[in-house]
């Protein structure tokens, strides 16, 4: 079954418009870790937030923001004031304990291709 | 700079041959991990190590071998049992604690004819 799942295979949105990214997921693990990613056509990763499954508040980092709805099992990404920049796959990736031996590991969504146009 | 290098950046082979794919970290993070990227995938985990001497299998490790006889290096080997081996190859290392995330490497384009 997957586990985390991004339902918008592309996006598009004006320049300096907001958009929000869909990210739903699925664990019985109470502690879990929820992560987003960019990564332009130069095939980079580039790490963009990070939510914990006790956090009280979303998490924010600069333009980027976490609609994280625990109780719907959902962790959208909002991108603020959008810039051109912007273009790119953007991944959300659940990070996962297993069984075995305690070790982590990230899973990670199909990724949304995001086209900003001026 | 403290980062990820993954070498070459392009790799071109003749199907049947073996082909070993360079990871190195300098970010003393004792996990590093092997994602595979295709088109329209998103990353597949294919081998993972939390420390020295162990490595673990993730979802797609058929056709692949990997070692982790130091901290720092982390070699994935695409053997010619791997029915399609052509993609794109990430190498990532991770620290401990639950908001860690993973560092990557700018990846190696394999294709294999």
């Amino acid at each position: 079954a997957q586990k985390i799942t991004q339902t918008q295979p592309g996006m598009f949105v004006q320049e300096k418009e907001a958009v929000t990214l869909d990210c739903t997921y699925d664990t019985s693990d109470p502690s879990y870790g929820l992560f987003w990613y960019k990564q332009p056509s130069s095939g980079e990763m580039i790490f963009l937030i990070y939510q914990g499954s006790y956090d009280q508040q979303n998490a924010t980092e600069g333009r980027y923001s976490l609609n994280f709805q625990k109780a719907r099992k959902s962790a959208n990404l909002v991108i603020s004031a959008s810039q051109l920049g912007d273009s790119a796959m953007y991944f959300c990736a659940m990070r996962e304990v297993t069984v075995q031996g305690g070790s982590e590991k990230l899973v990670f969504g199909k990724g949304t291709k995001l086209t900003v146009n001026p | 700079d403290g980062g990820i290098t993954q070498s070459p950046k392009y790799l071109f082979r003749k199907e049947g041959q073996n082909v070993t794919l360079s990871c190195e970290q300098n970010l003393n993070h004792d996990a590093m991990y092997w994602y595979r990227q295709d088109p329209g995938q998103g990353l597949r985990l294919i081998y993972y190590s939390q420390i020295v001497n162990d490595f673990q299998k993730g979802d797609i490790a058929e056709g692949y071998s990997v070692s982790r006889e130091k901290k720092e290096s982390f070699p994935l080997t695409v053997t010619s049992a791997q029915k399609n081996p052509t993609a794109f190859y990430l190498c990532a290392s991770r620290n401990r604690g639950r908001n860690s995330p993973l560092h990557f490497g700018n990846g190696t384009r394999l294709t294999v004819t």
